[in-house]
């Protein structure tokens, strides 16, 4: 357990679909990342988000929606998505204004598009 | 491109053996690094860091060696277990607001028992 908890754990969902995975943190952190992780490849960095502000956007197309209501909680909201966006996609948090230190990642939510 | 990257994609070793799994960084400014593992269906958990001011640190079975000459970074996982069967990546943290946590391509480690 790593104090990061993401819902669901597992997602089907058709291309016509909306979705919304969910990332809960109470460890005090106030950045929080989306990352996607398909095979092969490295984890990619979608969203970043500090002080509950969106610091970050990697090019990430507008069918993924990021939110965060508060420092504890980050959403990815899913509308239309191709198949090609079925991947792991994690959650993470850390004291974002500290280098040195790590990232807590939740379990990650394996995502399904049919 | 990637800042931080991994040479070899797969590590194969008999359970016992020491393992290295290897790094390389192009941001010679880089700071701070991490490595983390991640089992199968988890997310990545943090195993060591390191400073930049470093050249070794060591924890339980685990040592991080840092070459700031040649921007190379290793991890060396004493006795090898078959619970030590896992991605394992370098990361860094890299500035742009605020310190955002890069990863390399991740390294397969397998044991045989």
């Amino acid at each position: 357990e790593t104090g990061v908890t993401q819902t669901p754990r597992h997602l089907v969902m058709g291309m016509t679909n909306k979705k919304s995975l969910k990332c809960e943190q109470h460890l005090g952190h106030n950045a929080m990342y989306w990352y996607k992780q398909s095979a092969k490849k490295p984890l990619e960095l979608m969203f970043v988000y500090s002080l509950e502000e969106r610091v970050e956007n990697n090019s990430v197309p507008s069918r993924f929606s990021p939110e965060c209501p508060n420092s504890s909680h980050l959403f990815l909201h899913l509308h239309t998505l191709q198949p090609e966006d079925s991947a792991l996609y994690l959650c993470a948090s850390r004291q974002g204004s500290t280098l040195n230190t790590e990232a807590f990642f939740g379990q990650g939510t394996r995502l399904t598009v049919v | 491109g990637e800042s931080v990257g991994l040479h070899l994609p797969t590590l194969s070793v008999q359970e016992g053996d020491n393992s290295i799994i290897n790094c390389a960084y192009s941001n010679s400014a880089s700071d701070y690094f991490i490595w983390y593992k991640q089992e199968s269906g988890k997310g990545p958990q943090f195993i060591i860091d390191i400073r930049s001011n470093m050249d070794k640190r060591q924890g339980q079975r685990v040592t991080v060696l840092l070459n700031k000459t040649v921007k190379h970074l290793s991890l060396q996982i004493a006795a090898t277990q078959p619970g030590d069967s896992a991605v394992y990546f370098c990361a860094e943290n890299m500035q742009g607001g605020s310190y955002i946590p890069t990863f390399g391509r991740g390294t397969s480690l397998i044991v045989h028992p």
